[in-house]
This record gives C-alpha cells, sequence and structure tokens, in this order.
C-alpha cells in the first residue's frame, strides 16, 4: 500500500541554498496534506500543512506547493539552515477521517 | 510550551507478556492517537481516539490492542499478548481538529518497545 510515496531516500543540500522535497500521492481523496521534521530519537514535529483547495502556503521559510492534477506536493525550505538537517516526513488524510498515511521519509543533510 | 509525554522510553519483553504504554497529550487537546514505526519502515497508523471512544483503528489495531483513557490526562495503549514483531517505535499522538488546522497533530517522543 503506496498511497503516499517520497521517492528520495535522502537529500544533501550546501547551506544557504533552496532545499525541496518531494512527495506523490495516489489517493484522490486526499484533502489535506502535512509535513514533519523528525530528528533522531524525538516524534515527529509538525512544520506545515496544506489543505486540496489550495496550491500554495506559506510560513516563514518553508512553503510548500500542491498540484492536485499531478497528485504531487513539495516543501521549499529557502534559505537552508544546517539545524534544517533531519528526516522529513510527507502525511496525508482524508476529510472524514484524521487517521495520518504516511510517506517513508526523506533524510535531509545540509552541508556547511 | 505544552508538548505530549510517553514513559517508558523504552520497554523490553518477553513474548507472550503484557505491556502497557503510556502517554499524556496536551490538555486541551480532544483527539488522542496510537501510531508504530517498524525500524526502517514508515510510520503506520494504528488507532484515534475521541469522546472516549475508538473513532478509526487499521488493521493493525486487532484484538490483541486496547486503548484507555483512565483518567482524564493519561491516554494508553495495551498490547495483551506481545509478538516478535510488535517491536517498534510507538508514537502517541493528540490534536484539536477545530482549531481550525486540520489533522496537525502533535507527538510524543516515543516508546521503543523491544520484544525477546
Amino acid at each position: 500500500d503506496q498511497q503516499v510515496k517520497q521517492n528520495s531516500p535522502s537529500l544533501s543540500v550546501q547551506e544557504g541554498r533552496i532545499s525541496i522535497l518531494n512527495c506523490d500521492y495516489t489517493n484522490s481523496m486526499f484533502d489535506y496534506f502535512l509535513w514533519y521534521k523528525k530528528y533522531p530519537a524525538e516524534g515527529p514535529t509538525f512544520l506545515i500543512s496544506i489543505s486540496s483547495i489550495k496550491d500554495k502556503n506559506e510560513d516563514g521559510r518553508f512553503t510548500v506547493f500542491l498540484n492536485k492534477s499531478a497528485k504531487h506536493l513539495s516543501l521549499h525550505i529557502v534559505p537552508s539552515q544546517p539545524g534544517d538537517s533531519a528526516v522529513y516526513f510527507c502525511a496525508a488524510s482524508g476529510d472524514s477521517n484524521y487517521q495520518l498515511i504516511w510517506g517513508a521519509g526523506t533524510k535531509l543533510i545540509i552541508k556547511p | 510550551e505544552p508538548e505530549v509525554t510517553q514513559t517508558p522510553s523504552h520497554q523490553v519483553t518477553q513474548m507472550g507478556q503484557e505491556v502497557i504504554l503510556r502517554c499524556v497529550p496536551i490538555s486541551n487537546h480532544l483527539y488522542f492517537y496510537w501510531y508504530r514505526q517498524i525500524l526502517g519502515q514508515k510510520v503506520e497508523f494504528l488507532v484515534s481516539f475521541y469522546n472516549n471512544e475508538i473513532s478509526e483503528k487499521s488493521e493493525i489495531f486487532d484484538d490483541q490492542f486496547s486503548v484507555e483513557r483512565p483518567d482524564g490526562s493519561n491516554f494508553t495503549l495495551k498490547i495483551r499478548s506481545t509478538k516478535l514483531e510488535d517491536s517498534a517505535m510507538y508514537f502517541c499522538a493528540s490534536s484539536e481538529p477545530d482549531r481550525g488546522v486540520p489533522n496537525e497533530q502533535f507527538f510524543g517522543p516515543g516508546t521503543r518497545l523491544t520484544v525477546l
């Protein structure tokens, strides 16, 4: 069951540059999409979300873009900072329930 | 800042034993969840709980699992007879969906369950 896919297990970006993390989904019933960040030995931390009625949501250095026709979303982090090094999870849910369906995660490494 | 807490941080048990994982959700939250992540695999939804009853559960959440809110602050996950494949990191989360950011779930640090 691969309803939410993050095809890049890892991504390495130079400090100060833009990090782009990608996520694809297959279930057209998903209404909400969220990005979580996870450090080792900690629980996931909510970063930013987007409703399916929008195509962009911005919060400081973080912007999420949603392309419903392509069933694709991306998280942009600009500028990237060393503290951004973590595993980033894409998650989705439908309007009728609150369970989150998770991608496998992308490990982001910010190089100084 | 309010946070979700979980105890213990690491639980080691023998196969067939019962374990109880404990969570204290954020105090004004209404929805509570358990997820698990087997090493090297995705985070998987187990169960959600609202108004003192289960609102959703996954196929993983079989008769060996149960949840309870024994008082106004704790939320527990019980595994009656643990199996080797129950070894995983278990995350508790809570949310208040009516706040206007649907499904913004706040997670605890997790309990690592090791079944021997």
